[in-house]
């Protein structure tokens, strides 16, 4: 089955600084994938998302980077912000058109 | 405002309980799917539906039952519950054409 993973589970970042949180997939036959924010005490929301017949997608201070040679999706955050802090799962749906594979997570500090 | 709505945010139960989770989404999708969130293991899925009385296992589905009498409700069954099922669950739904799962704002549940 397909998993996703992330490279590391925590980041400390200053606020004003770009974030960068990164997701290996392994699945090349996914078609779509999603950034989740989790924050304490709550769900997941949808922060971004890019098909595979994508490169690169941006959205309000964030930017989804893909590359499909190494199976690698990255999340930016510019100019980082006290509410950013949360935890950052990367989703990929695989070839079961309606299942989403999860990352483990990567927990973002932000620090004032 | 779309919603996914899990009836309680708190379980406390007995090993051997037989437990109900219950979700409800108000945006007439078709998919919906349970979750358990464990720290480093991130999200995975327990069962989903594509359809009213259709389901399909997920990665862990041992222990664990659904019900999917309704469009609208979808229920996650423990027949015996253990402390190893001691856990965050998380409802979603989504509508079939791939797009981005909505999410519940959790169930921790805890098996003494």
């Amino acid at each position: 089955g397909e998993s996703v993973g992330l490279h590391l589970p925590t980041l400390s970042v200053q606020e004003g600084d770009n974030s960068i949180i990164n997701c290996a997939y392994s699945n090349s036959a996914s078609d779509y994938f999603i950034w989740y924010k989790q924050e304490s005490g709550k769900g997941p929301q949808f922060i971004i998302d890019i098909r595979s017949n994508m490169d690169k997608r941006q959205g309000q201070r964030v930017t989804v980077l893909l590359n499909k040679t190494v199976k690698h999706l990255s999340l930016q955050i510019a100019a980082t912000q006290p509410g950013d802090s949360a935890v950052y799962f990367c989703a990929e749906m695989g070839d079961n058109f309606n299942k989403f594979y999860f990352g483990s997570g990567t927990k973002l500090n932000v620090k004032p | 405002d779309v919603k996914v709505t899990q009836s309680s945010r708190y379980l406390v139960k007995r090993t051997g309980e037989k437990v109900f989770l219950e979700c409800v989404q108000d945006m007439d999708h078709e998919n919906m799917f349970w979750y358990r969130q464990d720290p480093g293991l991130g999200l995975r899925l327990i069962y989903f539906s594509y359809d009213v009385k259709m389901k399909e296992k997920g990665d862990i589905p041992e222990g664990y039952s659904v019900s999917r009498e309704k469009k609208e409700r979808f229920s996650l069954i423990l027949e015996s519950a253990s402390t190893n099922q001691t856990s965050m669950y998380l409802c979603a739904s989504s509508p079939p054409w791939g797009t981005e799962a909505f999410f519940g704002q959790g169930t921790r549940l805890t098996v003494v």
